[in-house]
């Protein structure tokens, strides 16, 4: 089954800061790959996507994530941080399983960027 | 905005009682996918329609059931409700048979059960 993980439950990082959000996924055949974020009280948002291509994809609010084949990882980055991207982020992996593309999401990691 | 409505924002019952909540996809998108969010549990696909029909189920209970209209809403009813069915329960929608297409979420409503 398609999955992703997300090893930290929670990342500190100092306002001006660079922040990483880690996530690997386990799928067969190729990832496709998905970020959210998650503001209280609120849906999901769509920060970036990876298909194919480059390895560097460039999302909205500046965020940014590295494909590894490799590593099988997928992390979440940003030169520098905002108290504002304080959030629960969720990385997801497309389920192709059973033919009808759910994704599948990892179990969050919460960011906290401290002023 | 993400285009997705979900109603209501906020409902709050007593165990035994039937619900039923409401989304609107965003508009030209033709599946609708259900989840549920709570802190154990984490983010639980339910169920996806898709034109009307019903295409995948995840893990939803027996109790629980869920059709999209002629209009492409959607409502999920929950029924026979317990303690644990407390959650935020979101709908999403997005333009299937692409796989790159993202989900586009909606604010989600918020199930209290006491």
């Amino acid at each position: 089954a398609q999955s992703v993980a997300q090893p930290e439950d929670q990342v500190n990082v100092a306002e001006g800061n660079p922040l990483t959000v880690k996530c690997t996924y386990s799928v067969s055949g190729n990832p496709y790959l998905f970020w959210y974020v998650q503001y209280p009280n609120r849906g999901l948002q769509f920060l970036l996507k990876y298909i194919t291509g480059d390895n560097l994809v460039k999302g909205s609010y500046g965020f940014e994530a590295e494909f590894n084949k490799s590593q099988t990882s997928f992390h979440l980055k940003k030169p520098s941080a905002l108290v504002s991207d304080s959030a629960l982020y969720f990385c997801a992996v497309r389920d192709f399983n059973t033919g009808f593309q759910k994704l599948v999401f990892g179990t969050g990691t919460r960011l906290l960027v401290s002023p | 905005d993400s285009g997705v409505t979900q109603t209501p924002k906020h409902l709050i019952t007593a165990t035994g009682q039937r619900v039923t909540l409401r989304c609107s996809p965003r508009s030209g998108d033709l599946s609708v996918y259900w989840y549920q969010q709570s802190l154990d549990q984490g983010l639980q696909f339910l169920i996806q329609y898709y034109n009307g029909e019903e295409r995948a189920k995840g893990n939803i209970l027996e109790r629980f059931s869920a059709q999209q209209f002629p209009d492409l809403h959607s409502e999920l009813n929950l029924s026979s409700l317990e303690l644990g069915d407390s959650a935020l329960y979101f709908c999403a929608s997005s333009v299937e048979f692409q796989a790159n297409s993202p989900l586009h979420f909606g604010n989600g409503t918020r199930l209290t059960v006491t």
